[in-house]
């Protein structure tokens, strides 16, 4: 299948610091990007949807300000995380698709831990 | 608004026993229908998907899904499950809008 790489891996940083989430198709054209963050034990629950060259659409209760994506491109999608606080730690993903209604591919998922 | 359902939180079943993974959705249009599974430390990976056609889709691994379009269901079925099953498994809807939303996850653990 098409590869998705998510970077970094794991992060820790101060309260009040921002943080960035890259996402990168590497071996297709992702039209579609979707950011997820996962909490312990729970499934994924999705923040926004991106198509390259828009805004993203925010699903409700994801504060669009605080949780900034770029999507610029048809291989990358970023995710800021702006103004971390400890309740923002979680493991956030992100999935890429081509044409609507393909498959979506994960990639490996970013920890975040907010000090 | 879109939700899906799995019912199952967590499964325990021995090697060689028969599996099915509840998953219903709540949409009234045309769905795209997927499961994933998550093994243990590693990412999302895709199991099966149905977008049209024969309501019987089968995948890796000797899995299969049935749709079920008047019960909204989805439930994903391995007629013996093996030791390496162990994984969290995830049933996905993509309907209407541009999004894709998951249920809460079953994990399923195999006992060898």
């Amino acid at each position: 299948g098409a590869v998705v790489s998510q970077h970094p891996s794991w992060v820790i940083c101060k309260s009040g610091t921002s943080v960035k989430i890259e996402c990168r198709s590497l071996d297709f054209q992702a039209t579609t990007m979707f950011w997820y963050r996962q909490f312990p034990k729970q499934s994924l629950m999705l923040m926004a949807t991106s198509n390259e060259g828009s805004k993203a659409t925010y699903e409700q209760g994801v504060e669009k300000d605080k949780f900034l994506i770029n999507h610029a491109s048809l291989t990358l999608s970023t995710l800021t995380v702006t103004s971390a606080h400890p309740e923002d730690s979680s493991f956030y993903i992100c999935s890429a698709r081509g044409r609507a209604g393909t498959e979506a591919f994960f990639g490996q998922g970013t920890r975040l831990t907010v000090v | 608004a879109q939700s899906v359902s799995q019912h199952n939180h967590h499964v325990i079943l021995s090697e060689a026993a028969s599996l099915e993974l509840g998953c219903n959705y709540s949409y009234g249009g045309t769905v795209n229908l997927f499961w994933y599974v998550q093994y243990p430390g590693q990412h999302l990976q895709l199991l099966l998907k149905y977008f049209s056609g024969d309501p019987l889709v089968k995948g890796i691994k000797g899995f299969e899904a049935e749709f079920i379009k008047s019960k909204f269901s989805f439930n994903l079925r391995k007629p013996s499950v093996q030791w390496s099953d162990t994984a969290e498994y995830f049933c996905a809807v993509n309907g209407g809008a541009n999004n894709l939303f998951f249920g809460t996850g079953t994990r399923l653990t195999v006992i060898p």
